[in-house]
């Protein structure tokens, strides 16, 4: 079955560039019918999403980090990535990738999640 | 923009008791997809309910879904100890637009 994975650095300073990358493992990442996403959830706080890809390349965010946010995809790697400019201490989280099913509104299956804290 | 909003903020009920959960969307554009998950400490979520009535694979029928347009409702019959969780509801709407409720906190007493 389809599993996913992040990896990236657990630590960034601020005012960098939080780099994230979701291996996709158990299938293709070229479906149509799946979005490929990316959800934070602040400490004891609730979930948020940040944006989502298809694997031709079209992208959504979050209106609240639409200037900050960029997802890409690679095919070849079966991965997709995040990258969030300029953080700050509010965007210490722990960050989730999810396949979202579209046609059927769900989130599955999810990554075990990696959690990024900003620190100088 | 969707805004859901999810009450209470905490249930706590005993063993064999039944939870209801309530989700309510306002704003946005049309609802499309309403999906419930459970998230225990220290784990991702996990999809319990989608399409707002219709259980995940491997989900046990205690848990069910309902509602439509705005108001939707996870119950869970009969608790048992390991449903003690937090648990979001999710929306989808046509923009493509997506909210996550703040979660409602079940603890089994």
């Amino acid at each position: 079955q389809v599993q996913l994975q992040e990896s990236g650095p657990g630590l960034v300073k601020p005012s960098q560039t939080l780099s994230l990358t979701c291996s996709v493992s158990g299938g293709s990442i070229s479906r149509d019918g799946y979005y490929w996403t990316w959800i934070r959830q602040h400490p004891e706080r609730g979930l948020e999403w940040i944006g989502y890809i298809h694997y031709r390349g079209s992208a959504y965010y979050n209106p609240s980090l639409r200037s900050r946010a960029a997802i890409s995809v690679d095919t070849s790697k079966n991965q997709f990535s995040l990258n969030l400019i300029s953080v700050t201490a509010a965007d210490t989280a722990m960050y989730y990738c999810a396949r979202y099913g579209d046609g059927l509104g769900w989130f599955d299956p999810w990554g075990q999640g990696t959690l990024v804290t900003v620190s100088s | 923009e969707i805004v859901l909003t999810q009450s209470p903020g905490t249930l706590s009920l005993s063993p064999g008791e039944r939870a209801t959960l309530s989700c309510r969307a306002s704003g946005g554009g049309k609802s499309r997809y309403l999906a419930w998950y459970q998230q225990k400490p220290g784990q991702a979520p996990r999809l319990l309910i989608y399409g707002a009535s219709t259980r995940a694979t491997g989900i046990p029928d205690r848990f069910s879904g309902s509602g439509s347009g705005t108001d939707f409702t996870l119950t869970i019959n009969g608790l048992e100890p390991e449903d003690s969780a937090v648990y979001y509801c999710h929306l989808s709407n046509d923009n493509p637009s997506w909210a996550f409720g703040q979660g409602t906190r079940v603890e089994i007493k």
